[in-house]
């Protein structure tokens, strides 16, 4: 079965500290999807960025940057500079896929890390 | 782009009744998705509906049924309620090329 761990259940910093969400996951499977969403406090989960097992290339968008290593079966994600708007909670996913890379759709989160930044 | 709508916004039922909640997903997204978001446990997958076929369905009791419309819009039925259903039900969709979800505002279901 697959499982997430966000081991960060709280996280507090100041404004323009740079902040890391850790996230652990498992799966039996070879090819899978990972996520990462944003949920502020109006509820809505807003997609990050989604990532193939089969890319390990970090990837860096502004001040978010994320580091896949398959050898710890870790997707972490880093805000750099980090604002107040970036208070949210945090949630990374897994997704499974068939041999073709078919999604089979489900996503198991991981529990979340709230993340406050203080002015 | 309109995104994913969900309503009512919030439901108050009492526990024993039924609860319907209704999903609107992106225009030309075919997958709709079903969570529930419940204080301490998270965010549990519930039902996967993709061309109006239930496709998979995660741990939760047969009193949570649903069922998407030819318009790809969908419906989330919890019959029988009880107090342990009060959470966030979080509605998502997908298009037929891509695997990521997008979800909707949720509809706040309390249970008394």
């Amino acid at each position: 079965a697959q499982k997430v761990t966000q081991a960060q259940t709280e996280i507090s910093v100041v404004e323009k500290e740079d902040v890391t969400l850790d996230c652990v996951y498992e799966t039996r499977d070879t090819t899978y999807y990972l996520f990462w969403y944003k949920q502020p406090p109006s509820g809505e989960l807003v997609f990050l960025i989604r990532r193939n097992s089969f890319d390990e290339q970090n990837e860096i968008s502004g001040r978010y940057s994320w580091n896949f290593q398959k050898s710890t079966s870790s997707f972490n994600f880093t805000i750099t500079a980090s604002q107040v708007v970036d208070s949210a909670v945090y949630f990374c996913a897994l997704s499974e896929a068939d041999a073709g890379g078919t999604s089979y759709g489900k996503l198991t989160f991981g529990q979340g890390t709230i993340l406050t930044v203080h002015p | 782009e309109a995104g994913v709508t969900q309503s009512p916004t919030h439901l108050i039922k009492t526990r024993g009744q039924q609860a319907t909640l209704r999903c609107s997903p992106i225009s030309g997204h075919t997958s709709v998705y079903w969570y529930q978001q419940a204080l301490g446990l998270g965010l549990q997958f519930l039902l996967w509906y993709d061309e109006g076929e239930e496709r998979n369905r995660g741990n939760f009791p047969p009193r949570f049924s649903g069922r998407q419309f030819p318009n790809y819009s969908s419906e989330l039925n919890v019959n029988a309620l009880e107090l342990e259903d009060s959470a966030l039900y979080l509605c998502a969709s997908r298009p037929r090329d891509s695997y990521e979800q997008y979800f909707g505002p949720g509809t706040r279901l309390t249970v008394t």
